[in-house]
């Protein structure tokens, strides 16, 4: 099987645009949870999406938001971006609702100037 | 703030050796689980270990769960250069369907 996908790995944009990330699951896989990592926060749950609806989210501004289609694929927009949203953003999947046992993309890195 | 800290942050030994890291957390958990990162990449699930248990194994490595101490230890044995990497505890806190990442330690293994 092939693994979780992330386009695109890397990102440069500038303070006040908006981005869009894409996280293809491992196939048959409906939940897709979202994280941002960065040096000084480190790992945080940003949201799960499972069977395109939200599940849960994290503690992050209205200005991040997901969705999920139905062919299980997902989406991560950063509306006005913030010199601090600079991070690798990670996406997950899973065959079942919540965290466990997730598999990993290798990651968006989104460098914000 | 994050659930988990971990000790060390940073480990250094030689091939051969085994290496064991520490996680200790804040709140009940359903789970605690391990995860290695290479380098910034994306984190590879290596092993979950329920609140119910107290210990687990899988290949070198071997995990255990003191829930009334709320911490967990992995243990790397006979440790290989190509386990260098970032380790992550993560657990599932009790009720809350998400999963908090520790601080991590980064390990180096050398030839």
């Amino acid at each position: 099987k092939a693994g979780v996908t992330q386009t695109p790995r890397y990102l440069i944009k500038t303070r006040g645009q908006q981005v869009t990330l894409s996280c293809s699951p491992i196939s048959g896989h409906r939940s897709v949870s979202w994280y941002q990592q960065t040096p000084g926060q480190g790992l945080q749950f940003l949201f799960e999406y499972f069977s395109e609806t939200q599940r849960n989210k994290g503690n992050f501004p209205g200005r991040f938001s997901g969705r999920q289609f139905s062919n299980s694929r997902s989406e991560m927009n950063v509306s006005t971006l913030e010199l601090g949203d600079s991070a690798l953003y990670l996406c997950a999947s899973s065959s079942l609702a919540g965290v466990r046992e997730q598999y990993f993309g290798p990651g968006t890195r989104l460098t914000v100037t | 703030s994050q659930q988990g800290e971990e000790d060390p942050q940073a480990l250094s030994i030689q091939e051969g050796e085994n290496a064991t890291m520490n996680c200790s957390y804040k709140t009940s958990i359903n789970n605690l689980q391990w995860y290695r990162q290479n380098s910034g990449r994306g984190l590879v699930h290596l092993i979950l270990i329920r609140s119910n248990e107290r210990e687990k194994h899988s290949g070198r490595l071997r995990v255990t769960l003191d829930t009334s101490k709320k911490s967990s230890s992995l243990l790397i044995t006979a440790s290989r250069a190509a386990d260098t990497a970032s380790y992550f505890c993560a657990t599932e806190p009790y009720n809350t369907d998400k999963l908090i990442f520790g601080t991590g330690t980064r390990l180096q293994v050398f030839p």
